[in-house]
């Protein structure tokens, strides 16, 4: 069965500074892979997803992720992060032979001023 | 933009009480998701429909149906409310097809339900 671990509740950072949230993966095959950000009181929102192809991918917000096969991660990053970046983050796989995703537990980012 | 809307924000029901959540998409998606997000243990899938009429069993699919009579409405349906099915609830919806789109979820904003 796929799954994903995000290994950290919570990650602070200060404002300008380079942000990193962590998910490594465990599939059966070649992995699809997503991050999604949820704001308070909304639903999940779309940033970027990595089937094949260049193991850096960029997304949504100035967001991008890095793939490594290696390590089976998939970890989020931003060169400067913004206080409006502050925001729950679930990186998720695709599971194989439906249209379904397995979600982590999520990353909660806060960016302080 | 895709849409996809969740009937009510916030519900409050009493235990017994049969309980049903809608979720409308606009983008003539064949997938339809229902997900409860609960904290420290993040989404977890409860039903999904590929298809009008079609459904299959997630996760945790324990005390909970769906309904999927036209192709851009999914129901799902707390057949005797409880106070352990208090939580946030997600729809969400894909296309099957589409290299650059497929598989990616859309998601409702969400309603919160409380069981007393």
């Amino acid at each position: 069965a796929q799954s994903v671990a995000q290994p950290e509740d919570q990650v602070n950072v200060a404002e300008g500074n380079p942000l990193t949230v962590k998910c490594t993966y465990s599939v059966s095959g070649n992995p699809y892979l997503f991050w999604y950000v949820q704001y308070p009181n909304r639903g999940l929102q779309f940033l970027l997803k990595y089937i094949t192809g260049d193991n850096l991918v960029k997304g949504s917000y100035g967001f991008e992720a890095e793939f490594n096969k290696s390590q089976t991660s998939f970890h989020l990053k931003k060169p400067s992060a913004l206080v409006s970046d502050s925001a729950l983050y679930f990186c998720a796989v695709r599971n194989s032979g439906y249209s379904t995703l397995t979600f982590g537990k999520g990353t909660m980012l806060l960016v302080s001023p | 933009d895709v849409k996809v809307t969740q009937s009510s924000r916030y519900l409050v029901k009493r235990t017994g009480e049969k309980v049903f959540l809608e979720c409308v998409q606009d983008m003539d998606h064949e997938n339809m998701f229902w997900y409860r997000q609960d904290p420290g243990l993040g989404l977890r899938l409860i039903y999904f429909s590929y298809d009008v009429k079609m459904k299959e069993k997630g996760d945790i699919p324990e005390g909970y149906s769906v309904s999927r009579e036209k192709k851009e409405r999914f129901s799902l349906i707390l057949e005797s409310a409880s106070t352990n099915q208090t939580s946030m609830y997600l729809c969400a919806s894909s296309k099957t097809s589409g290299r650059s789109s497929k598989n990616i979820q859309y998601f409702g904003a969400g309603t919160r339900l409380s069981v007393l």
